[in-house]
């Protein structure tokens, strides 16, 4: 069974750093790419950027360039969405999801709610 | 990046009720497009796929149409399992993936 597991929720102060992961099971991590993808407080879905972890290849949306960085540890299928300096306006849920051909996404984390509140 | 625009934002209906919601893009994006249903507190699930495809498991009440620039996806009789968040996503372009805005179907 396809699992992407993510870490627990998190609450920050605006400033500090921030690590959430996402592990993946049931399949072989290194032949999809995972993407990140965030959703503000009753808000729509908005794509942040993806990565192969075979090679750590990524792209981001212009929207995330700069402000986050994904990356991945492929000798324990878990790929990163980091930041380092929050800011409230980052107070979202946070999912990861598998990408099927790179295109859609067929498996989802079960999200990651992170709070940046001083 | 191209931009997906759907419509309704919000639609009321009731249970056995044909529905209909619409998804543009800025420019044509073949039928690189897919559909998710969202449910509050959960994760997204994949309903349709390359427009019209439907994923495996998805009930076949649920039905997706379209190419170029105008898609919708049709549930024929909705169910009370049905009443959520409504998502499409183009895949056109690889390295700018899009959502649109979303269509909340409601319990009329």
């Amino acid at each position: 069974e396809v699992q992407l597991v993510q870490s627990g929720a998190e609450v920050k102060k605006p400033g500090e750093s921030l690590r959430i992961s996402c592990k993946g099971s049931g399949y072989s991590f290194t032949s999809y790419w995972i993407s990140w993808v965030r959703q503000m407080p009753g808000k729509g879905l908005e794509w942040m950027g993806r990565i192969d972890p075979s090679d750590s290849y990524t792209n981001y949306s212009p929207s995330f360039q700069g402000h986050v960085t994904i990356s991945a540890d492929k000798s324990i299928s878990t790929a990163y969405l980091q930041w380092s300096s929050l800011k409230a306006s980052d107070t979202a849920m946070y999912y990861c999801a598998r990408l099927r051909n790179g295109s859609m996404f067929d498996y989802w984390g079960q999200g990651t709610l992170v709070t940046v509140s001083s | 990046d191209i931009q997906m625009t759907q419509s309704p934002s919000t639609l009321s209906a009731s249970v056995g009720d044909r529905v209909t919601i619409t998804c543009r893009a800025s420019q044509s994006i073949s039928s690189w497009l897919a559909w998710y249903q969202q449910k509050p507190g959960k994760a997204p699930k994949l309903l349709i796929y390359k427009a019209s495809s439907l994923e495996s498991g998805v009930p076949s009440r649920f039905s997706g149409s379209g190419s170029g620039t105008e898609f919708t996806l049709t549930i024929s009789s909705l169910q009370p399992d049905d009443f959520a968040t409504y998502y499409c996503q183009q895949y056109n372009s690889y390295s700018r993936l899009t959502f649109g805005g979303g269509t909340k179907v409601e319990i009329k």
